[in-house]
């Protein structure tokens, strides 16, 4: 109950194209969604997150759509472009107060100039 | 700005050798985390401690330990290393003692068990 399942495990896609990386919990004490980007030889960063009050959340061409009946979330990059060429990660925490993270398998994300 | 340091950044130890992985942020977070990375499996949390004084178990902590040594810094300790235990480990902060906060990740240890 406390997995979080990502997928596509990679993706390739062409400069300006969509990227979508979909993630889906069990869990509804889940209340913080965060997206985490990596790239090669780096830690995970934060990239963008969402709290399940709301149903999507645009920073730039970053846009993470929540569906709390379906208990899935999704990462979309749009006009994707080469320098966006990493690892993502989905993750949820757990209930208040347990400072957990639990984080998806990864997508690597490839974008062909 | 430093934010959080990891030493070593790489590392070859035989079977059943002992090591100590170290970790410390400069950003007067709370909060600490040890999460380990494997191919296919993401990122996996071993230990936490949510303030100083405080350490608890993850998803994957058989065959570590822990320990807080102050606000600052937060070790992790290999007592008889295994194969199983290559990977690349990330310490982690964050400032937030509820739900919601950034976790701010050093750059990894990679660790090698042969």
């Amino acid at each position: 109950q406390q997995q979080v399942k990502q997928s596509p495990q990679s993706l390739i896609v062409q400069k300006g194209g969509i990227s979508i990386i979909n993630c889906a919990y069990e869990n509804t004490a889940f209340d913080y969604f965060p997206w985490y980007q990596q790239f090669p030889g780096k830690g995970p960063a934060l990239l963008i997150a969402i709290r399940p009050d709301v149903s999507e959340k645009k920073e730039g061409r970053f846009t993470i759509s929540f569906n709390k009946s379906a208990k899935q979330f999704s990462l979309h990059i749009m006009d994707s472009q080469p320098g966006d060429s990493a690892t993502y990660f989905c993750a949820a925490s757990a209930l208040r107060g347990t400072y957990k993270y639990i984080f998806g398998t990864g997508t690597r994300l490839k974008v062909l100039a | 700005n430093a934010g959080v340091t990891q030493t070593p950044k790489f590392q070859v130890l035989k079977t059943g050798q002992s090591m100590t992985l170290q970790c410390a942020q400069d950003m007067n977070h709370n909060s600490m985390y040890w999460y380990r990375q494997d191919p296919g499996m993401g990122l996996r949390l071993i230990y936490y401690s949510a303030s100083e004084g405080t350490t608890d178990k993850g998803e994957v902590p058989n065959g570590y330990n822990v320990s807080r040594l102050n606000k600052r810094e937060f070790s992790l300790r290999l007592e008889s290393a295994a194969p199983s235990q290559t990977s690349v480990y990330f310490c982690a902060s964050s400032a937030y003692t509820g739900v919601g906060g950034e976790l701010f990740f050093g750059e990894g240890s990679r660790l090698t068990v042969l």
